[in-house]
């Protein structure tokens, strides 16, 4: 069964000290990766998509790698306005633009 | 470019009721997927329509069904509404699908008293 697991739940960082988000996944087939923000009340943004393993994105403090079990969000010296959920989700293969998502990673930066 | 729309924002229903949400993608997106958002399951799959014609469909029961309009406007009906299905429900739209980007509407907090 396709699957996305996110570590930790939870976490909380001063500005500026750096950390990684986890995303496990088993999924058949693998078309994409995909990682939004959500901000409370707010439907998901889009962040990145990521195809195939070693592949990189960046985009201002965040940075998203790939490898064949798993991806990681990278933030780098991360201000207040980066804290939001951070969401993974899977699109596997077929003709669907289903996504399987993961319950997300509460990120809290403390000035 | 407007983003996807969603009416509407909240919604109050009794137990035993039906809701009827609706969902505007962005313009020249043919492909309309729907999720339901709790804080204990995340994010879940409830159905994709594609060029008017479901495409795929989560592993919802039955009182949850959707529709797809030839402007692909979308909505989506719940009957017989229990507890359980206090959400938000999510609309995502994208442009042909096939690992194309699905860009979120601001969601329908609904909730079953």
């Amino acid at each position: 069964e396709d699957q996305v697991t996110q570590s930790p739940e939870a976490l909380r960082l001063q500005e500026g000290e750096s950390s990684s988000l986890n995303c496990s996944y088993t999924v058949s087939g693998l078309r994409g990766l995909f990682w939004y923000r959500q901000d409370p009340g707010k439907g998901p943004e889009f962040l990145f998509t990521l195809y195939s393993a070693g592949e990189e994105k960046e985009k201002e403090r965040l940075k998203a790698t790939l490898t064949k079990k798993e991806s990681f969000l990278h933030i780098t010296a991360p201000k207040p306005e980066d804290s939001a959920t951070y969401l993974c989700a899977v699109q596997a293969g077929g003709n669907t633009d289903k996504l399987i998502f993961g319950t997300g990673t509460r990120l809290q930066v403390f000035p | 470019k407007a983003g996807v729309t969603q009416t509407p924002r909240y919604l109050i229903k009794t137990r035993g009721q039906q809701v009827t949400l609706s969902c505007s993608p962005i313009s020249g997106h043919r492909s309309v997927s729907w999720y339901q958002q709790t804080p204990g399951q995340g994010l879940q799959f409830l159905f994709e329509y594609f060029s008017e014609t479901q495409r795929n469909k989560g592993n919802f029961p039955g009182r949850f069904s959707g529709r797809q309009f030839s402007n692909s406007r979308s909505e989506m009906n719940v009957s017989t509404l229990e507890l359980g299905d206090s959400a938000l429900y999510l609309c995502a739209s994208s442009f042909t699908g096939g690992s194309s980007w699905q860009y979120f509407g601001p969601g329908t907090r609904l909730t079953v008293t």
